[in-house]
């Protein structure tokens, strides 16, 4: 298994571009989440979802869309990039809720808009 | 919605000596504690996690306790090594949407000298 696979690794954006971010999992898990990881903080969930065709926002969605069309893949878009989106993403998955079991994350995603 | 606060930021301690790192949340229906270690550059990764029917919980050189009452868990490193350096996260549950999602603390930034 390859587990929580992110992608790109880095990317530079010019303010206004638009991106998405890919995350495919292979564990079959029903729950996935994005992060959002700024230096010296913690984790700030941006969006989730429970199962393919269901999504909900986390504590920071602003500026972000996600979908849910297969049970692997979990695409995180940024449609109008911002300086303030500069930051780490980390895409995750568990089998059940994320607040009963333990969570795997991909390797993440280094962004940052100029 | 969940507030966990995570204290030191930073800590240094010398090798074979222990570490401690103290976590506090704010709801009382928080059941579910896990904790993250993220080395430099990688993926977060659950090290150890406890539910709220246990006040202890021990892996090798790892144990984290829970006081319930205190609404506070803490994770203990005890004869700490240079790869015990990392950041370490804690994290507890908050209800959001149809699922309960994790909060996380800040992190604490832990360097074993040797």
């Amino acid at each position: 298994n390859a587990g929580v696979t992110q992608t790109p690794k880095f990317r530079i954006l010019k303010i206004g571009q638009s991106m998405t971010l890919q995350c495919t999992q292979d564990m079959n898990h029903n729950y996935m989440y994005w992060y959002r990881q700024d230096p010296g903080m913690g984790l700030k969930l941006i969006y989730y979802s429970v199962g393919a065709g269901i999504t909900d926002k986390g504590e920071v969605p602003n500026g972000y869309n996600v979908s849910r069309s297969t049970t692997e893949d979990f695409p995180l878009r940024l449609e109008l990039a911002a300086p303030s989106q500069t930051s780490v993403y980390f895409c995750a998955s568990s089998y059940i809720s994320g607040g009963d079991t333990e969570a795997f994350f991909g390797q993440g995603t280094r962004l940052t808009v100029v | 919605g969940e507030n966990v606060e995570q204290h030191p930021s930073t800590l240094s301690v010398q090798e074979g000596d222990s570490a401690v790192i103290k976590c506090t949340y704010s709801d009382s229906a928080s059941n579910y504690f896990p904790w993250y270690k993220q080395e430099l550059g990688k993926r977060p990764q659950l090290i150890i996690d406890i539910r709220s029917n246990v006040g202890e919980k021990k892996d090798q050189r790892i144990a984290v306790t829970l006081n319930k009452t205190a609404k506070h868990f803490s994770l203990h490193i005890t004869e700490t090594q240079p790869e015990d350096s990392a950041v370490y996260f804690c994290a507890a549950p908050r209800p959001s949407g149809s699922a309960r999602q994790l909060t996380f603390g800040s992190g604490t930034q832990l360097t074993v000298l040797p």
